[in-house]
């Protein structure tokens, strides 16, 4: 079974600083890979996704992430976060045709100070 | 709008008595699953279904059940909840064997058995 390692549970970063979240996975063949965000008291929704284009991918609010299939990394960058940024972001996976479904790693709490 | 709507968004309940939760997708998508999530532990699948009739088991199934007989509906049900069972739950959609888009998921019931 895949699985998805978040390496920093809880961050805490100051308004303008640059962020980068760490993801790996573990699965060696084709993936198709995702960043979600949950703003407190909601739903998930789409941050950015990969799918075997430019390894460099751009999502909204000024995210990118960079897929380096040689470190199974997915790593999520923002080189000037906000405030608004406040949330929980989620790596997750899928292989093959998805039939198993995604699979999430645990979490990065982000907490930004004004 | 494309969406998948859950009811209720908030459930408390006491040990043993039954409960659904209703999930509905108006995309037309093949692929459902339902996925729980606890702080520290991300999201972890708990039953999918790839279409009309067919369900498999997810990470977490222990204590749930699942029903598909109409493509638009997956129904979460808890036969005798179980204070371990409190949590905050997901229902996701998505077209099978095409995962550009991700899943759509819905705006989440938060479930609390006494």
């Amino acid at each position: 079974a895949q699985s998805v390692s978040q390496h920093n549970h809880h961050v805490i970063l100051s308004e303008a600083a640059s962020l980068e979240l760490g993801c790996n996975y573990s699965y060696g063949g084709t993936v198709n890979l995702f960043w979600y965000v949950q703003y407190p008291g909601q739903h998930l929704q789409l941050l950015l996704k990969y799918f075997s284009e430019d390894p460099l991918v751009k999502g909204i609010k000024g995210f990118e992430a960079e897929f380096i299939k040689s470190k199974f990394s997915f790593n999520l960058r923002k080189p000037s976060v906000q405030w608004s940024d406040t949330a929980e972001y989620f790596c997750a996976v899928i292989s093959g045709g998805g039939a198993d479904g995604l699979t999430f790693g645990k979490g990065t709490h982000l907490i930004i100070q004004p | 709008e494309a969406q998948v709507t859950q009811n209720p968004r908030y459930l408390i309940t006491v040990t043993g008595k039954k409960l659904t939760v209703t999930c509905s997708q108006n995309m037309n998508h093949e692929y459902m699953s339902w996925y729980r999530q606890d702080p520290g532990l991300g999201l972890r699948q708990i039953y999918y279904s790839m279409n009309v009739e067919v369900t498999d088991k997810g990470d977490v199934p222990e204590g749930y059940k699942v029903s598909r007989k109409e493509k638009r509906n997956f129904p979460l049900i808890l036969e005798s909840p179980s204070p371990n069972q409190t949590s905050l739950y997901f229902c996701a959609s998505s077209f099978l064997g095409d995962n550009r888009e991700g899943y759509t998921f819905g705006s989440g019931t938060r479930l609390t058995v006494v």
